[in-house]
């Protein structure tokens, strides 16, 4: 079974800094996809970004990029220039596309506080 | 248009009563996925859909725990004779066909007394 390891419960970050989110995943599946998804304080969860493991190109979305490292199988979120916004639960998914059921498995997520 | 919507928002319920859970995805969409999220937890899959028919229920905790999509479009969860454990956000997510971004509803919170 796949399984996704968000280490870092919480992170903070000063406003208009750079901050990294931790993601670790075990997959035996060749095809897959890595999200980032952001859940704010009760609202609903958002896609960031997302990552086809067979593209070797780190993804990139303004101010959210990855670090992809498929031997590794990590699968890092970098925020740059943080706004308040950004404060929120963001967790980490993984998705079989060699499969049948697009089902997402998450990690436990980490909550994000941006100070001003 | 619209996103997915989800009813109720908020649910109380005594231990042992029935709870039915609406989830309106996304027009067109014909992938429909419902998940639980304990307090602190990231979402748990429970069960999916593909138009009308349930393809896997694998996640579904026990058997008081039921879904539907009878015609393909809004989805039902129930869970009979709730229990306190069953207290939980229950999140339902829409996508295209073979598309692999889902779209999540606001969820219900679900709190079992």
């Amino acid at each position: 079974a796949q399984t996704v390891t968000q280490s870092q419960p919480e992170m903070s970050v000063q406003e208009a800094e750079t901050v990294t989110l931790s993601c670790t995943y075990d997959t035996s599946e060749s095809d897959y996809y890595l999200f980032w998804y952001k859940q704010p304080p009760s609202r609903q969860m958002i896609l960031v970004i997302r990552q086809e493991a067979y593209k070797q190109q780190n993804a990139t979305e303004n101010r959210f990029s990855v670090n992809f490292q498929k031997a590794a199988k990590s699968f890092s979120l970098k925020i740059s220039d943080s706004q308040l916004g950004d404060a929120a639960m963001y967790f980490c998914a993984y998705l079989n596309s060699g499969g049948s059921n697009y089902k997402l498995t998450f990690g436990k997520g980490t909550l994000l506080t941006v100070n001003p | 248009g619209a996103g997915v919507s989800q009813s109720p928002r908020y649910k109380v319920a005594k231990r042992g009563q029935d709870v039915a859970l609406r989830c309106d995805p996304i027009s067109g969409h014909v992938s429909l996925f419902w998940y639980q999220q304990a307090l602190g937890q990231g979402p748990e899959f429970l069960t999916y859909f593909q138009n009308e028919a349930q393809l896997d229920k694998s996640g579904l905790p026990s058997d008081r725990f039921f879904a539907e999509r009878p015609e393909g479009s809004v989805s039902t969860l129930k869970i009979q004779r709730t229990q306190q454990e069953d207290s939980a956000v229950y999140l339902c997510a829409s996508s295209w066909d073979r598309s692999y971004e889902q779209y999540f509803g606001p969820g219900t919170r679900l709190t079992v007394t």
